[in-house]
């Protein structure tokens, strides 16, 4: 089957414009996770949603940082006013039992 | 901040040789998972090790996690160009309060292999 899809998969911004970034996670997946991974680094954890819940957003790093899943499936995550330390890559990734599959990621780079 | 830490940082070997990639945590984990990631992509499932004492193989790699769910080593046998690329340890915490399914990564160990 499908699995974990992201667009865009790559994103230029100016400093200060928003931006929106999609998920599409595996079919059925209830548990959807939105990571932030810096050049060289592992990922951070940035928000958890269980169906449209969103359980935890403690790793979002600034009020700047949104992410929404309302009908369960789709998720966005929203950058307001982008700034450079903001440019990284997004991965998504959904859950079955205990496994975490990721999506290809968004390349962001904020000029 | 990283909660596990990866060792090598990076490792360079010839085609044909095995290697070990090791992974350490201060607190005891849940869950220990390992992937790959290749530069542009997104990270691909390799194995997860849940028990003390757990191995698992596919194909000529062997993950372990040791009897205290803190250390787990990653090991290629007879390695060939398709497995270089990055390689993460992620582990899923036991403590309350802590997200179920959140994982925290190390930095991951860069591998070459030439031919």
């Amino acid at each position: 089957g499908a699995g974990v899809s992201q667009s865009p998969r790559y994103k230029v911004a100016k400093r200060g414009q928003d931006v929106a970034l999609r998920c599409d996670p595996i079919s059925g997946h209830v548990s959807l996770f939105w990571y932030q991974q810096a050049l060289g680094q592992g990922p951070e954890f940035l928000t958890y949603f269980q169906n449209e819940a969103q359980l935890d957003k403690s790793g979002l790093p600034s009020d700047r940082f949104f992410a929404e899943r309302p009908e369960g499936s789709v998720s966005t995550l929203k950058i307001q006013r982008t700034q450079q330390e903001d440019s990284a890559v997004y991965l998504c990734a959904s859950r079955d039992q205990e496994t975490q599959y990721f999506g290809p990621g968004t390349r962001l780079l904020v000029l | 901040s990283q909660e596990l830490e990866q060792s090598p940082q990076s490792l360079i070997v010839q085609e044909g040789k095995n290697l070990t990639i090791n992974c350490t945590s201060s607190k005891t984990l849940y869950g220990l998972y390992w992937y790959k990631q290749k530069y542009g992509e997104g990270l691909i499932f390799l194995m997860m090790l849940q028990k003390g004492g757990e191995e698992k193989s596919h194909e000529k790699i062997t993950a372990k996690l040791d009897e205290k769910k803190q250390q787990s080593s990653l090991h290629i046998t007879a390695s060939q160009p398709s497995h270089a690329g990055i390689y993460l340890c992620g582990a899923s915490r036991a403590d309350r309060g802590s997200t179920l399914g959140r994982l925290y990564f190390g930095r991951g160990t860069q591998l070459t292999v030439w031919p």
